[in-house]
């Protein structure tokens, strides 16, 4: 069964480096996003992205977040200047058509010390 | 979005049935219910939705209210495995989900 794979697993980074999380979403899928999880809350949204454009994008998705689909089958979060209250784990996620399901990959754990 | 209520937790034994209820009492007409399952350690898990009729699938079946404002997630003989925490998502013309606290069911052996 096709599906939706993250690298790295786990990035420790330093507060204030640049740090690009890298999802392969499932190879027919259209829609994209990005969720973000802090250890022991809830699952957060944070953008997604449709045609090579941001569609939505939540409040917590600023500035210092980029995203992009450099080729026909990456999909990067980048995190420009990365602060202590960006550790969680981030989920990347595709569906192929809009408010269908979403299938969702292992996350990766960005810890910034 | 409308928003919707879970218990916090919920306990199962093994091999029993599971009803999960789910609240949503300012639902509108375009708001299709949607469910989720976070394992531990792991991203969300798409279980189930519906708009209106109760709907079936291999990991659960949904039950929803006449009046919508209410539905419930039955999975019919739990296991070890289903223990995670359950989410209720109302989705609209938005793309995107908001996620709530959810439901963690504990399965005991």
């Amino acid at each position: 069964e096709p599906e939706v794979t993250q690298t790295p697993s786990h990035q420790v980074t330093q507060m204030g480096q640049e740090v690009i999380l890298r999802c392969v979403p499932i190879s027919n899928h259209l829609y994209f996003y990005w969720y973000r999880q802090i250890l022991g809350q809830k699952v957060e949204f944070l953008v997604s992205f449709y045609n090579n454009e941001i569609s939505e994008k939540s409040e917590i998705f600023d500035d210092q977040f980029s995203v992009e689909r450099p080729d026909g089958s990456n999909f990067t979060l980048k995190i420009r200047s990365t602060k202590l209250e960006d550790s969680a784990m981030y989920f990347c996620a595709s569906t192929l058509r809009e408010r269908y399901e979403q299938y969702f990959g292992p996350g990766t754990r960005l810890t910034v010390t | 979005d409308a928003k919707t209520t879970q218990p916090n937790s919920m306990e199962s034994n093994e091999e029993e049935p599971v009803h999960l209820p789910c609240n949503h009492s300012t639902i509108s007409g375009t708001d299709y219910i949607h469910w989720y399952r976070q394992l531990p350690s792991q991203g969300p898990e798409y279980v189930i939705h519906g708009l209106t009729s109760n709907v079936n699938n291999r990991m659960a079946s949904l039950a929803i209210a006449e009046d919508r404002k209410s539905s419930t997630l039955i999975l019919h003989r739990a296991t070890l495995r289903d223990a995670a925490v359950y989410y209720c998502i109302l989705r609209r013309n938005n793309n995107d989900m908001r996620f709530g606290a959810g439901t963690r069911l504990t399965v005991k052996p």
